[in-house]
């Protein structure tokens, strides 16, 4: 099945500062989502993007499907960006999580 | 406030027994779509229904069922429980029936077997 690893686990940041989350995937998938859960627990649904670049505001998601990756960018870091993201991968009708990346943005 | 509610938010249980988690969906989604996140397993895809019917199946046990009622509203069974079952379970329920769409999540119940 598919395999799905985020990197980095932790991601300790000031405020203001850009950082990249990335996402590898095993096999060929039909979409990849990214997700973020605040530290309350909320889960938001930040993008569907099988392939591409999407932006939404200071947040943007580049897919590479040929090469299995999708990076999420975050731009000038707020405080409230802190969470976990993580990534999705669909295929064969499964849905398969990575572990994870904690974001933590420090004023 | 993602318009989609769940109920219980915290259930406390003992081992062998069942347990019955529900979901309404935002007005006007059909899909609703269950989730479980624990320490161990991390969030876990278990099943997804689309007006009434099963549409995809993840990493659901056979001890548990889930089913979408005429008013779109669903319901998982967990049956037999174990303390590994003890986990937070979202729901999230969407327009469209792939699990592509963007989705909606509940706020969780957080399941604890004793």
């Amino acid at each position: 099945g598919i395999q799905v690893e985020q990197s980095p686990p932790d991601l300790i940041l000031q405020e203001g500062a850009n950082s990249t989350l990335r996402c590898n995937f095993s096999d060929s998938v039909n979409n990849l989502q990214w997700f973020h859960q605040n530290p309350w627990g909320q889960l938001i649904n930040l993008f569907y993007i099988p392939s591409g670049t999407k932006q939404n505001g200071r947040l943007s998601a580049t897919t590479v499907a040929t090469e299995r990756y999708s990076l999420l960018y975050i731009s000038s870091s707020q405080t409230t960006d802190s969470g976990v993201y993580f990534c999705a991968a669909e295929g064969a009708q499964k849905l398969v999580f990575g572990q994870g990346t904690r974001l933590t943005i420090n004023p | 406030d993602s318009g989609v509610t769940q109920t219980p938010k915290h259930l406390i249980t003992a081992t062998g027994q069942r347990v019955t988690l529900r979901c309404s969906p935002r007005s006007g989604d059909l899909s609703v779509y269950w989730y479980q996140q624990s320490l161990d397993q991390g969030l876990q895809f278990l099943i997804q229904y689309y007006n009434g019917e099963e549409r995809a199946k993840g990493n659901i046990l056979e001890r548990f069922s889930a089913q979408q009622f005429p008013d779109l509203h669903s319901e998982l069974n967990l049956s037999s429980l174990e303390l590994g079952d003890s986990a937070l379970y979202f729901c999230a329920s969407s327009v469209g029936g792939g699990l592509g769409n963007e989705q909606y999540f509940g706020p969780g119940t957080r399941l604890t077997v004793t």
